[in-house]
């Protein structure tokens, strides 16, 4: 029944290593992003994702790699990770752009944790 | 949230009207949202306006919205307990690919 879920819901790493996040949607939208929330809880997007093409990609370091199979999924692959990196990630899913309401409907987050 | 600007704490009594503001730069957004964030979970929107309304409302909740000052607020009426949140206005940009947040107002409502 769920939207959006992503899994896992909490990640526990060591630096330097690569962890994927995996991301489905069931509401038949177009796109999906990737979004950081920090401790501060500022929300960034990261990626924008459009029937699997890249739309937006914010300046996030190339450790980065998000993917689309098809428009239902977006996973994000993280290479070598970083302290900084701590933060709890979002992914979320919109019907296209254009002048239509382009409402994000969000996952719960997976709240990752480098030590 | 660097283009989004909203004040980052409310506090008001139970009953109490809340109102949270916040300012947005891009004019050509289409589409402004407010999201509303429980702890431990993710967004949940709220309500929204299309760019050429000047008021929204919808039950307990009003939206305005000053498209010369770029300026949007969010009213809460009779504010309950159960409304202690996040807050975050949000503006559809880039052709409706990017949603930009403002850094989300805390909102604490005393018994």
């Amino acid at each position: 029944d769920t939207a959006v879920s992503q899994t896992p819901k909490y990640l526990v790493t060591q630096m330097g290593n690569d962890k994927s996040i995996k991301c489905e949607q069931n509401l038949g939208h177009d796109t999906m992003y990737w979004y950081k929330q920090d401790s501060k809880k500022f929300l960034k997007i990261m990626f924008s994702y459009n029937n699997k093409e890249l739309i937006i990609n914010e300046t996030v370091p190339n450790r980065f790699s998000p993917k689309s199979p098809d428009k239902a999924h977006l996973n994000l692959h993280i290479n070598s990770l970083e302290l900084g990196d701590s933060a709890v990630y979002f992914c979320a899913s919109s019907r296209g752009g254009g002048l239509q309401n382009t409402e994000a409907f969000f996952g719960q987050g997976t709240r990752l944790t480098v030590v | 949230g660097e283009d989004v600007e909203q004040s980052l704490f409310l506090s008001v009594r139970e009953g109490d009207s809340s109102v949270i503001n916040c300012t947005y730069t891009d004019s050509s957004s289409t589409y402004l949202y407010w999201y509303k964030q429980e702890p431990g979970a993710g967004l949940q929107l709220l309500t929204y306006i299309f760019s050429n309304m000047d008021m929204k409302q919808d039950q307990r909740l009003t939206v305005l919205l000053n498209k010369k000052d770029k300026h949007l607020s969010l009213r809460i009426a009779d504010t309950q307990t159960g409304d202690s949140a996040i807050y975050f206005c949000a503006e559809s940009r880039t052709g409706g690919f990017k949603t930009i947040f403002g850094a989300g107002t805390r909102l604490f409502v005393k018994a």
